[in-house]
């Protein structure tokens, strides 16, 4: 049973326009989200996160939407860059834990 | 910083030997995560050190799986005997403390059991 479910395994973008990754999660216990992006041959390193008393957190290009009604956390990336073409993980985790529930990952090919 | 420094980073064995992973977390660093990477269930947490113990070993898949921690720099994960379905991407994360939320990946084991 998969608590956090990245349904779109790949997403292609034109550069300079908006990436958006999304994120489902079944259980509202969770209370804090990560995003991280792996290139090939290299482990996933963290990119962004957001706490459930948020409902938004921007760093640069780089903003994460959360809606707990919906249990659903999106990533946005403008502009994307080719260099943004990785495979991007959301995970997440329930107060007082340090287990972190990872999704399968969606691979984002940005073109030039 | 060196970051977590994970060997071998490929490893091809027949069914049936005894595979060793081995970990180096980042220094000063108090927390421990392997993790095993497939294309269907994505990164799974298989065990968690704290302070070189072990607090959750339950998603370790069976018994042919173990991992020690003897000190604080040096960790490994044992597989034996290995299995063609163990074959996987294998990661070793560390963190500063229980507390902190962020997880610091080493570059991973790409495991092959023939």
């Amino acid at each position: 049973d998969q608590q956090v479910k990245q349904n779109s395994p790949s997403l292609s973008v034109q550069e300079g326009r908006i990436s958006i990754l999304n994120c489902d999660y079944t259980n509202s216990m969770f209370d804090y989200f990560l995003w991280y992006k792996k290139y090939p041959a290299e482990g996933p390193t963290f990119l962004i996160s957001i706490s459930s008393i948020k409902d938004k957190n921007e760093d640069g290009r780089f903003t994460v939407f959360l809606n707990k009604s919906a249990k659903h956390l999106s990533l946005h990336i403008v502009p994307s860059q080719p260099g943004d073409s990785a495979v991007y993980f959301c995970a997440a985790r329930s107060s007082g834990t340090y287990k972190y529930i990872f999704g399968t990952g969606t691979r984002l090919k940005v073109l030039a | 910083d060196a970051g977590v420094i994970q060997s071998p980073r490929h490893e091809v064995t027949e069914m049936g030997q005894e595979v060793t992973l081995r970990c180096k977390p980042i220094s000063g660093h108090n927390s421990l995560f392997w993790y095993r990477q497939t294309m269907m269930r994505g990164l799974e947490l298989l065990i968690y050190f704290n302070n070189n113990v072990p607090i959750d070993d339950s998603g370790m898949p069976e018994d042919r799986f173990s991992a020690k921690m003897p000190n604080a720099s040096f960790s490994t994960l044992k597989i034996q005997p290995s299995e063609p379905r163990d074959s996987a991407v294998y990661f070793c994360a560390s963190s500063p403390g229980q507390a902190t939320y962020e997880q610091y990946f080493g570059p991973g084991t790409r495991l092959t059991v023939t």
